[in-house]
Parts: structure tokens; C-alpha cells; sequence
């Protein structure tokens, strides 16, 4: 089966820059992706990590260590808007996907 | 392009009553997943279908819950008959392959009284 981990809750102001991790264990890791989620809404995609490194998308970059099956997602010049639930999501090999829990983050002024 | 669409929005059930949700999936799109989202939580996976065929229903109550992709396209989610553990939002999401980027539906809240 899968098993992901991330920290419930995490709070930063806006301007500054937040990194919320990831650890996940699963059989025939393929990829690591990351959702946002706001209050009331459906999850929209971020990014998508296949190999180590980081994908840098604007704002927004995704780290991978497949090695440690460890993974980031990092937050730069945070705005009031990203206020939401982040998710992190583990797809196998096999095409199956599963979500962790979900960070939310709150950006205060 | 449109996007995922699903119906209803709402929908008040009392338990033991049975409901079904509908899914219309980006159109060329082969992979469609069905998600529970209870408060506070991540969507669990309940079934994927590639094409209309089943990748993946381990986490499916089969005894209530049932789902179909005929011609692979349009999808419908029901459950029967409803507990009040069921009470959650119900996404569908669509992919244009397994492992590509998915697109969520704004989903369906259920609540079950």
C-alpha cells in the first residue's frame, strides 16, 4: 500500500517563503505531485516530480529525493490567496494514485 | 476546453436511502477517478477506470458502493443504501492518461441525516 506524511497546519506572513514537506512510503513509486485546495473548492495541480530535483513553476517549486522518499513543495513571495490546503499525491508504477492528508496553510499580513 | 462537470451539487439524503452522482470527464480523457473528501482530510481514492475498464476499486465498499464507465465516458457513482459515514464531498477528477495531470469536478456534498 501507500502511506504519505505532511504536516497538518503551517503558518507563515505574506512576503515570506514556506517549504512543506513530504514523506510517503509505496510499492513501485512512479511520481510525486502536488494539489491546492481552497475552502470550498476542488483540488487544482501544481507540479509533478518523476526524477530528483527541483521543477520550479513561478511561485511555486517541487523538490524529489527519491533516494530518501522525500519531497518539498516551496512556496516563494506568499501571498494571501495561498491560504488553502496543499496536498501531496504519490502515483505507482501501476497508475494508481493516492493523497495525503493535507497541509493548510494560513498566510497571515 | 471544458472541464469536469458533475451533478448534483448538493444532495440531503436520510440514511438507508440510495443516490446516485454523475461525471462528465474532459473530453479525450482515458482516466477518471471517483474520491471521497471527508472534512479535514485528503480525497481517497474509491475507483479509477481506464477507459471503461477498472485500474483500481480496493478501497470501494463494494457491499454500498457501485460504479460504471460504460463506453468509457460518462461515469456514475451510487451508493446503497447510504450510511451516515457517507456524509462527504465526491470528487471526480479525469487524467488524459494514468499518471498525467488531473483535473478535479467541483464535486458533490452529500449529507446523510
Amino acid at each position: 500500500g501507500q502511506s504519505l506524511e505532511q504536516p497538518s497546519e503551517v503558518t507563515a506572513v505574506e512576503g515570506a517563503i514556506v517549504q512543506i514537506n513530504c514523506t510517503y512510503q509505496t510499492s513501485g513509486f512512479y511520481g510525486l505531485s502536488w494539489y491546492q485546495q481552497h475552502d470550498g473548492g476542488a483540488p487544482t495541480f501544481l507540479s509533478y516530480n518523476a526524477l530528483d530535483g527541483l521543477e520550479e513553476t513561478g511561485r511555486f517549486s517541487s523538490f524529489l529525493s527519491r533516494s530518501d522518499s522525500y519531497g518539498y513543495l516551496l512556496l516563494q513571495e506568499l501571498q494571501m490567496k495561498d491560504s488553502a490546503s496543499y496536498f501531496c499525491a504519490v502515483s505507482t508504477n501501476a497508475g494508481k494514485s493516492t493523497f495525503g492528508d493535507g497541509t493548510t496553510l494560513t498566510v497571515k499580513p | 476546453e471544458a472541464g469536469v462537470a458533475q451533478s448534483p451539487r448538493y444532495k440531503i439524503i436520510e440514511k438507508r436511502q440510495s443516490v446516485a452522482f454523475w461525471c462528465n470527464p474532459i473530453s479525450g480523457h482515458a482516466t477518471l477517478y471517483w474520491y471521497q473528501q471527508i472534512l479535514g482530510q485528503g480525497p481517497k481514492l474509491l475507483i479509477q477506470f481506464q477507459n471503461n475498464g477498472v485500474v483500481d476499486d480496493s478501497q470501494l465498499p463494494k457491499d454500498r458502493f457501485s460504479a460504471e464507465r460504460l463506453k468509457g465516458v460518462d461515469s456514475t457513482l451510487k451508493i446503497q443504501p447510504a450510511k451516515l459515514e457517507d456524509s462527504a464531498v465526491y470528487l471526480c477528477a479525469s487524467s488524459f492518461q494514468m499518471d498525467s495531470e488531473q483535473y478535479f469536478g467541483p464535486g458533490t456534498r452529500l449529507t446523510v441525516t
